[in-house]
């Protein structure tokens, strides 16, 4: 069976960092492209990061690029992605979601996803 | 802001047919595929319907998707109350750097 898992959510002051893993079983991290996607609160999805499975290709949104870095650890089975410079518009529960098969480059969909961990910004 | 549009909201009673839009551009559904979510009350988003009109394993039957031009749709027959929820259609949007683009969700509530 497929898990997802997250973790390192919290509240944090305006300027600070954040890490945020995601726990992965069920499947190989390495044949699989990964993703965050995050939700504010009362808001729709947005996607934010990804990460090829053969080549650790990465892809930011423009509303994160230079302040967050996906990252992965095939050893540990985990996803991580480091936030700084964090804003208050950074507040929002955040995914982790593993992509298809035949990604390779870019995001195609997202066929499961975990349940999220809840990053507040507030001074 | 998204540049998947979709209407607010959708509404039907059980059993009724309802259909959901997704208004894109050239870049995104005009090129690439497009996938539905599925985010019931308090849970975390879910595939429903990806690759334009493929059903993961699981997925009822009485969903389905479909993609023309720049505008997809999505169809619920035989509408059931634990449909109720929230439903994105999303894509790839080949403009400037490229990124995963997100509708701007519907609402649907079963009358």
């Amino acid at each position: 069976e497929v898990q997802l898992v997250e973790s390192g959510g919290g509240l944090v002051q305006p300027g600070g960092s954040l890490r945020l893993s995601c726990a992965t079983s069920g499947f190989r991290l390495g044949n699989y492209a990964m993703n965050w996607v995050r939700q504010a609160p009362g808001r729709g999805l947005e996607w934010i990061s990804y990460i090829s499975g053969t080549t650790s290709v990465t892809k930011y949104a423009d509303s994160v690029r230079g302040r967050f870095t996906i990252s992965r650890d095939t050893a540990k089975n985990s996803v991580f992605l480091q936030m700084n410079s964090l804003e208050a518009g950074d507040t929002a529960l955040y995914y982790c979601a593993r992509d298809s098969l035949i990604s390779t480059s870019s995001p195609y969909y997202f066929d499961h996803w975990g349940q999220g961990t809840l990053v507040t910004v507030s001074s | 802001q998204s540049v998947l549009t979709q209407p607010p909201s959708a509404s039907g009673t059980p059993g009724q047919r309802v259909t959901i839009s997704c208004s894109g551009s050239r870049s995104n559904i005009g090129s690439n595929s497009v996938n539905w979510y599925q985010q019931l009350p308090g849970t975390a988003p879910t595939l429903l319907i990806y690759t334009n009109n493929q059903r993961p394993s699981g997925v009822p039957d009485r969903f389905s998707g479909s993609k023309s031009g720049t505008s997809a749709s999505l169809a619920i027959s035989g509408l059931q109350s634990e449909d109720e929820g929230d439903y994105y259609c999303a894509a790839w949007d080949d403009s400037l750097n490229g990124r995963y683009v997100f509708g701007t969700g519907t609402k649907v509530t079963v009358l």
